[in-house]
């Protein structure tokens, strides 16, 4: 199985452009959910999703957009990238009650 | 709203020694779960251990043991016998056990732990 699989690895934009991160799932888990990395401030919840058809916000969901057509994919939207969207993000996915399995994670960086 | 808190930015231990990384987490909810993440410098996130708030039992894996006190709010680790590969950053983390968001974590600011030889 291949898990949770992030692409890009590696992202560098220009204030203003839009891009899409992209995740997907091989394990048929119902909840996916988008985190962001800054240094000293942890993981913070970005999107998340129970199914199918079902989103909803977390901690810092500004200027990201989320979508779920299918069980496996989840992927993240950047309409107009700023500066402070600098970050690692992760995607993660799990059965509900179980634990997290994360992807690799994505270096983004807004010039 | 539930918060996590990590009071130790960096700590520092000598190989094969013990160390014991602080968590403490503010919570009105009786049914969660507690966990530490590693994260080496390849930034996978790896889940080292958790607890559920109903079990007194501490967990322990292999090296890795907690020390759950769930009237006080804490949760440390401890690494027994340390290793050089156990130099890492290390997450602590908290989910309720309940609804649409029982997936989602609530991390704290994390705890750079570095292995001295």
């Amino acid at each position: 199985n291949a898990g949770v699989t992030q692409t890009p690895k590696f992202q560098v934009l220009k204030t203003g452009q839009s891009m899409t991160l992209q995740c997907a799932q091989d394990m048929n888990h119902e909840y996916m959910s988008w985190y962001r990395q800054d240094p000293g401030m942890g993981l913070r919840l970005i999107h998340y999703s129970v199914g199918a058809g079902i989103t909803d916000q977390g901690e810092v969901p500004n200027g990201y957009n989320v979508s779920r057509s299918t069980t496996e994919d989840f992927p993240l939207r950047l309409l107009s990238a700023a500066p402070s969207q600098t970050s690692v993000y992760f995607c993660a996915s799990s059965r509900l009650g179980s634990p997290l399995h994360f992807g690799n994670g994505t270096r983004l960086t807004v010039t | 709203a539930q918060t996590v808190t990590q009071s130790q930015p960096e700590m520092s231990v000598q190989e094969a020694e013990t160390v014991t990384l602080s968590c403490t987490y503010d919570t009105s909810e009786s049914d969660y779960y507690l966990f530490w993440y590693k994260q080496p410098p390849s930034r996978q996130m790896i889940l080292v251990i958790r607890q559920e708030a109903y079990k007194q039992q501490n967990a322990t894996e292999n090296r890795f043991s907690v020390n759950f006190q769930k009237a006080a709010k804490s949760f440390s680790l401890k690494i027994s016998d340390s290793q050089l590969g156990d130099a890492a950053m290390y997450f602590c983390a908290y989910k309720r056990n309940y609804g649409g968001s029982q997936g989602n974590l609530i991390f704290g600011k994390g705890t750079k732990l570095s292995v001295k030889p």
